[in-house]
């Protein structure tokens, strides 16, 4: 099945610079790849995703990169702020009739003004 | 739009009891939900999936029989932890996936916070 990889588990970052977190994948089928953001009690919530047959997505400060020959995939976050700070998990999915998603371990993001 | 709620958002119960949670797509209608657990610190781990009108479909070492799963709508899904244990506590979290934005999302709940004493 599908295993999915996520780099940092914490990352640091001091507001207004610019955080990555780096996901892969093993299971060359996947072409569904979104990014969640979860807040301490909440559930997660879709920030951006990107398919298989595009290379890269933006909006406003958030930006997804996709790899598909070295299977990997980014998330950029530019100009921080406080509110960033949560918890991000990438995941991956093959988009077949249930689209079941494989998640990473997650990033803990924090932000310090 | 894509809203998905939970009820209810925390819950405490006593061991040997059963607990219902509830899921709903309250803006779209939603023919396959998940359900996931959360443990502290940690990733979310898939339970099971509902299709509506058909049983669900559980994720290996997953009891079927002690997390039943009803989805009896196209906005509403079910799990009820059958004969809680302290180690059911969890934080529970379920998505649905909406067609009308696109064979792929999944929208989250939530989640609903389970303590079983």
């Amino acid at each position: 099945g599908e295993n999915v990889e996520q780099h940092p588990s914490t990352l640091s970052v001091q507001e207004g610079d610019s955080a990555v977190i780096k996901c892969t994948y093993s299971d060359s089928a996947s072409n569904y790849f979104p990014w969640y953001k979860q807040e301490l009690g909440k559930g997660p919530q879709l920030i951006i995703d990107i398919r298989s047959n595009v290379g890269e997505k933006k909006d406003q400060r958030i930006a997804v990169t996709l790899n598909k020959t070295a299977k990997h995939f980014s998330l950029h976050i530019t100009e921080t702020q406080p509110e960033d700070s949560a918890v991000y998990f990438c995941a991956a999915s093959i988009t077949d009739s249930w689209g079941k998603l494989q998640f990473g371990a997650g990033t803990q993001v924090v932000v310090t003004p | 739009g894509a809203v998905v709620s939970q009820h209810p958002s925390w819950v405490i119960c006593k061991s040997g009891t059963s607990v219902k949670i509830e899921c709903r797509s309250l803006d779209f209608q939603a023919t396959t939900m998940f359900w996931y657990r959360q443990f502290p610190k940690q990733s979310l781990m898939l339970m099971a999936t509902s299709n509506e009108g058909s049983k669900a479909t559980y994720e290996q070492g997953v009891e079927k029989d002690k997390f039943l799963i009803n989805h009896a709508s196209l906005t509403l899904s079910t799990l009820t932890v059958t004969s809680a244990h302290p180690e059911d506590s969890s934080f529970y979290i379920c998505s649905a996936r909406a067609l009308r934005q696109g064979p792929y999302e999944q929208y989250f709940g939530p989640g609903t916070r389970l303590t079983v004493t």
